[in-house]
């Protein structure tokens, strides 16, 4: 298993361009998101989904969209960049636990990251 | 809504010395809890976790209890070492969304 992989490693935008982060997982996992992580505001939910065609916002969706054609893939969409997207981007994958009312017990797997700077 | 906070870093501290980090969280019902650990230039990577009331999670000489009376799961190894120097973060999930919550992290840095 390559378990959760996300392309490109790094990447430098200009402001109003438009990119794709990619993630893929090879673990048959229902529930994929995405992260982004800022010094002193540690990790940030920015969407989710808990399967194919389904997806949720999180906690920061502005500027960020997202799609699930597949179980395996969960690209994240910059449209127009800002520089007050630079950060680093989490891509994360775990099956879906829906007992007891929804709170989950499975561990949670992350890809290496994104690293993003917008000028 | 469910929230974290752990204790604000750096923590710097000498080889085998015994270390705590704090983490309080605010949830309804029973969230499960959970310790991750990011070293420099990788991803984060689970330590340990614990999903109901008193139970202990355990793993590479780290332990933490899930406290319900206190809403707490403090962080604990008995003797550092330096390759234990990395960002921890606290982290929850609960209720009907599934959503992983994280605390802001904590970097600790273990000097020989």
């Amino acid at each position: 298993n390559a378990g959760v992989t996300q392309t490109p490693k790094f990447q430098v935008l200009k402001t109003g361009q438009s990119m794709t982060l990619q993630c893929a997982q090879d673990m048959n996992h229902e529930y994929m998101s995405w992260y982004r992580q800022d010094p002193g505001m540690g990790l940030r939910l920015i969407h989710y989904s808990v399967g194919a065609g389904i997806t949720d916002q999180g906690e920061v969706p502005n500027g960020y969209n997202v799609s699930r054609s597949t179980t395996e893939d969960f690209p994240l969409r910059l449209l127009s960049a800002a520089p007050s997207q630079t950060s680093v981007y989490f891509c994360a994958s775990r099956p879906l636990t829906l007992a007891g009312g929804g709170g989950g017990t499975d561990t949670q797997y992350f890809g290496p990251g994104t690293r993003l700077t917008v000028l | 809504g469910n929230s974290v906070t752990q204790m604000e870093g750096p923590v710097t501290l000498s080889e085998e010395a015994f270390l705590t980090i704090n983490c309080t969280y605010t949830a309804t019902g029973y969230p499960s809890l959970f310790w991750y650990v990011q070293y420099p230039g990788e991803g984060l990577q689970l330590l340990l976790k614990a999903t109901k009331a008193d139970d202990k999670g355990s793993n590479k000489g780290f332990e933490a209890t899930y406290r319900k009376e206190t809403t707490s799961f403090h962080l604990e190894k008995g003797s550092v070492q330096v390759s234990d120097s990395a960002v921890y973060f606290c982290a929850l999930v609960g209720g009907a969304t599934n959503k992983l919550i994280f605390g802001t992290g904590t970097l600790l840095a273990v000097q020989p």
